[in-house]
């Protein structure tokens, strides 16, 4: 049990253009639904915490129009980046928790790469 | 705000005990969470500790001093599958439940 899905798993576009990312929670009801950055070789950064049928709320330096987040159902996230520059190139993890969990469950990752 | 501190690389032997510290200063505290991260995946969940003790799990035990802010991973008898980054992680207090993380320690276990 707890699985959670993103799609795309890799995605290279050009720059100025826009990255729809999905995440999906298979089989809990996810109440919170978190997004991460994570460059090479370093950490998991918290970029947002959304809540089923809220605005996100966004860590500081995380710019809220560029990377946009929709959490439309107890199952599914979805992270926009927007306008995309080759300095958004990263790896994205999306995790989830459900109620009655301690732990996040995370997602395998969408590598964006941005040309 | 929040300052998590662990090693950055460790090497260890196939069949030894290696520990990974990890040391925390955060703004309130909710639990303390260890994540196995091979490179290129998501992280999986290890271990989570919200009271003063040792918390084992088979082959993995994690510890924890609320007083020390101070936790460590115990991984017995090393297998060459546990190379990966083992990602410390705190839960501040508050209604968010969000996980600051460290910066990871790659951990490479060698024959």
């Amino acid at each position: 049990g707890a699985v959670v899905s993103q799609h795309p798993s890799r995605v290279i576009c050009k720059s100025g253009t826009s990255v729809k990312i999905e995440c999906r929670s298979l089989d809990f009801q996810a109440t919170t639904m978190f997004w991460y950055r994570q460059f090479p070789k370093q950490s998991l950064m918290l970029m947002a915490t959304s809540n089923e049928g809220s605005k996100a709320t966004y860590e500081q330096g995380v710019e809220k129009d560029k990377f946009l987040i929709n959490h439309a159902s107890l199952t599914l996230s979805t992270l926009t980046v927007t306008s995309a520059h080759p300095e958004d190139s990263s790896f994205y993890i999306c995790s989830a928790k459900g109620q009655g969990y301690h732990e996040q469950f995370f997602g395998p990752g969408t590598r964006l790469t941005v040309l | 705000g929040q300052n998590i501190d662990q090693p950055t690389e460790m090497t260890a032997t196939e069949g030894a005990i290696v520990q990974i510290n990890c040391t925390y200063q955060t703004s309130g505290f909710n639990g303390l969470f260890w994540y196995q991260q091979h490179a290129g995946e998501a992280p999986t969940f290890l271990s989570y500790n919200v009271l003063d003790g040792l918390e084992e799990k088979g082959r993995f035990s994690s510890f924890l001093s609320r007083s020390k802010g101070y936790s460590y991973l115990l991984l017995k008898e090393l297998q060459m599958k546990d190379s990966a980054s083992y990602l410390c992680a705190v839960r501040a207090r508050g209604g968010a439940n969000n996980l600051f993380f460290g910066t990871g320690t790659r951990l490479t276990v060698i024959p």
